[in-house]
């Protein structure tokens, strides 16, 4: 079955690290995000891509990047962890811009000590 | 992108009551998503309704849309303890304009 998933589910890592996220789909979709979930600040949009080698901001770009050199990955990289990123991340993807369903994964629960 | 906004913010209820939470936003839409989030996980849709539709149903759930006052609400009826969850509305409109999801309705169903 076609799927979505995220690498590593948990990651605690150190102030001033790179780390990148993994996300991976299975659906051969052209379009796929990131996002993050805080308390009291639901889902925000952290970056966007319509296809390979297209990426876009979302509105809370600032200290991450994504890359899209294939269809079914869109690794998301923390250049220098800071707290403030704390948070638990989301990748999902869909198939068309016209506002098609988007397919989540599970999610990765990144601590920044 | 401009912001759906769920409300209420929080409903508790007990089992076997119905559930209706709204979204409203600001800006025209081609159609309009609901989607559900249990504690933990990714974000699951549960239903499309599109500008030119006024309701929808699928099982449990019915979706209305008012694109005159830029609203919809979704009801679930005969609540389980199962449903209890977050919703979040998410809709697309011309010129690859999209909301952006709110801070959902956290549902809690009381056994």
């Amino acid at each position: 079955d076609a799927e979505i998933t995220q690498s590593p589910r948990h990651k605690i890592t150190e102030t001033g690290r790179q780390v990148t996220l993994a996300c991976h789909q299975t659906w051969n979709h052209n379009n796929m995000f990131w996002y993050r979930q805080d308390l009291g600040h639901g889902l925000r949009l952290i970056h966007y891509s319509y296809g390979v080698q297209d990426t876009n901001k979302g509105e809370v770009s600032d200290g991450y990047s994504v890359s899209r050199s294939n269809t079914e990955d869109l690794p998301l990289t923390l250049e220098s962890a800071a707290s403030s990123q704390t948070s638990v991340y989301f990748c999902a993807s869909s198939r068309n811009q016209g506002g098609d369903t988007q397919y989540f994964g599970p999610g990765t629960r990144l601590t920044v000590l | 992108s401009q912001q759906g906004e769920e409300d209420p913010q929080a409903l508790s209820i007990q089992e076997g009551e119905n559930a209706t939470m709204n979204c409203s936003y600001k800006t025209s839409i081609n159609n309009l998503q609901w989607y559900r989030q249990n504690s933990g996980r990714g974000l699951v849709h549960l239903i499309l309704i599109r500008s030119n539709e006024r309701e929808k149903h699928s099982g449990r759930l019915r979706v209305t849309l008012d694109t005159s006052k830029k609203s919809s609400s979704l009801l679930i009826t005969a609540s389980r303890a199962a449903d209890t969850a977050s919703y979040f509305c998410w809709g697309s409109g011309g010129s690859n304009y999209k909301l952006t999801f709110g801070k959902g309705t956290l549902l809690t169903v009381n056994p």
